[in-house]
């Protein structure tokens, strides 16, 4: 069965440090992997994809994700973080083989940046 | 704003009433889902059009539920004889199909409160 897991619920850190939010998967065949972001109020915002290649992806607002295939993880990155940057991120991977958006999603970590 | 819109915001229903909430997608998208989210927990997918044609629904869907999406524009998912669990925020999302990797664009959801 494919899952995702998102270790923690909330990431604490100061802005303008480097920020990390970790996400692992299962899946059977070759991943499709996605992060999305929910701010209050609004509904979610892709950030970025990983479908092949680059084991390094970048994506919006300055966010980077590193697919590591032997620790089935994808974790989302950023080098320095800011205020703005706090809400609620989604980790997802896409259901079976179907050539469709749909996605299995993680629990949610809520990355809160404090000045 | 040309984005995805969801009405209404918000219902409250009594148990054992029907609802019925709409998502207005992107214009020129082919491909419109409902998802399902629960507080602490990421979205579920319930169903999905390609153009006016309902290709899946998931488990979660039971048979009180339907959605439709006439002439392949704007959806509705309706609810009957509600129950307590089915609470939740009810997002709609829209996308051009590319190949199971396409990105998603949500709706801010509805919330459903059944008393």
């Amino acid at each position: 069965a494919q899952s995702v897991a998102q270790p923690e619920d909330q990431v604490n850190v100061a802005e303008g440090n480097p920020l990390t939010v970790k996400c692992t998967y299962s899946v059977s065949g070759n991943p499709y992997l996605f992060w999305y972001v929910q701010y209050p109020n609004r509904g979610l915002q892709f950030l970025l994809k990983y479908i092949t290649g680059d084991n390094l992806v970048k994506g919006s607002y300055g966010f980077e994700a590193e697919f590591n295939k032997s620790q089935t993880s994808f974790h989302l990155k950023k080098p320095s973080a800011l205020v703005s940057d706090s809400a609620l991120y989604f980790c997802a991977v896409r259901i079976g083989s179907s050539n469709t958006g749909k996605l299995i999603f993680g629990q949610g970590t809520t990355l809160q940046v404090k000045p | 704003d040309t984005g995805v819109s969801q009405n209404p915001r918000h219902k409250i229903t009594k148990r054992g009433q029907n609802v019925t909430f709409r998502c207005d997608p992107i214009s020129e998208h082919n491909r419109l889902y409902w998802y399902r989210q629960t507080l602490g927990q990421g979205p579920e997918f319930l169903t999905y059009f390609q153009n006016e044609a309902q290709l899946e629904k998931s488990r979660l869907l039971s048979d009180r539920f339907s959605a439709e999406r006439p002439k392949g524009s704007f959806s509705t998912l309706e609810i009957q004889r509600t129950e307590q669990g089915d609470s939740a925020m009810y997002l709609c999302a829209s996308s051009v199909a590319r190949g199971g990797s396409e990105k998603l664009f949500f709706g801010s959801g509805t919330q459903l409160s059944v008393l």
